[in-house]
């Protein structure tokens, strides 16, 4: 089942915060985060595993909830450059392979 | 550092023809992907494989085909172009089951008119 994101789009002004949340109704080994900008490739944010560990390439955090299968990605001082959608991707242990995504996030940087 | 190789990028098909999307890694990954999204609707998985030899089906895989002789190589092949097969596809690969980022191609508008 497609994990739920809230919420479906956010505006905001450079420099302000911004909370991007997930939530399965399954049991989840993993959460991945990732961002797509308009015509490009999604591209890889954060993986935050079962029991704490956490993998990321950018200056960007997470936090995932195991007892409730949710996940939050916090965006701080929001900069121009981080607009786009925000996809968050499910893997369920002992689930099929690959990614089970959301429906994104659309965030909007004004100057 | 290629990476993830989609070719083509864009392509328009009249119902009822076929077509081969093409992609290529060569980061020596064991797991291929094939993706479609559609607007607003996040990506779904078609197909996807565990190596060379071995393809199995996704969310979404009405339609569609896969082969995977290489561990390179995992095209993905269109029977009878639909209208419902109008989508943005996307192949990606990791070098682990589960737990490893997914390594994304640029994607293949396509088009069935």
């Amino acid at each position: 089942q497609q994990p739920v994101q809230s919420p479906q789009a956010v505006i905001l002004r450079e420099g302000e915060d911004a909370v991007i949340n997930c939530s399965s109704s399954k049991a989840l080994y993993s959460v991945h985060w990732y961002r797509q900008k308009h015509g490009e490739a999604p591209v890889f944010l954060m993986i935050l595993l079962k029991g704490g560990e956490q993998k990321g390439h950018e200056k960007i955090s997470a936090s995932f909830n195991e007892k409730k299968q949710q996940s939050s990605l916090y965006l701080t001082a929001s900069q121009l450059s981080y607009s786009g959608t925000y996809f968050c991707g499910t893997e369920a242990r002992g689930g099929a392979d690959g990614l089970t995504f959301g429906k994104g996030t659309h965030l909007i940087i004004q100057p | 550092n290629a990476g993830v190789t989609q070719t083509p990028k864009f392509r328009i098909l009249k119902i009822g023809q076929s077509m081969t999307l093409q992609c290529a890694q060569d980061m020596n990954h064991n797991y291929m992907y094939w993706y479609r999204q559609d607007p607003g609707m996040g990506l779904k998985l078609i197909y996807y494989s565990v190596g060379a030899g071995i393809t199995d089906k996704g969310e979404v895989p009405n339609g569609y085909n896969v082969s995977r002789s290489t561990t390179e190589d995992f095209p993905l092949r269109l029977e009878l172009a639909a209208p419902s097969q109008t989508s943005v596809y996307f192949c990606a690969s990791s070098s682990h089951r589960e737990g490893t980022e997914a390594f994304f191609g640029q994607g293949t508008r396509l088009t069935v008119v």
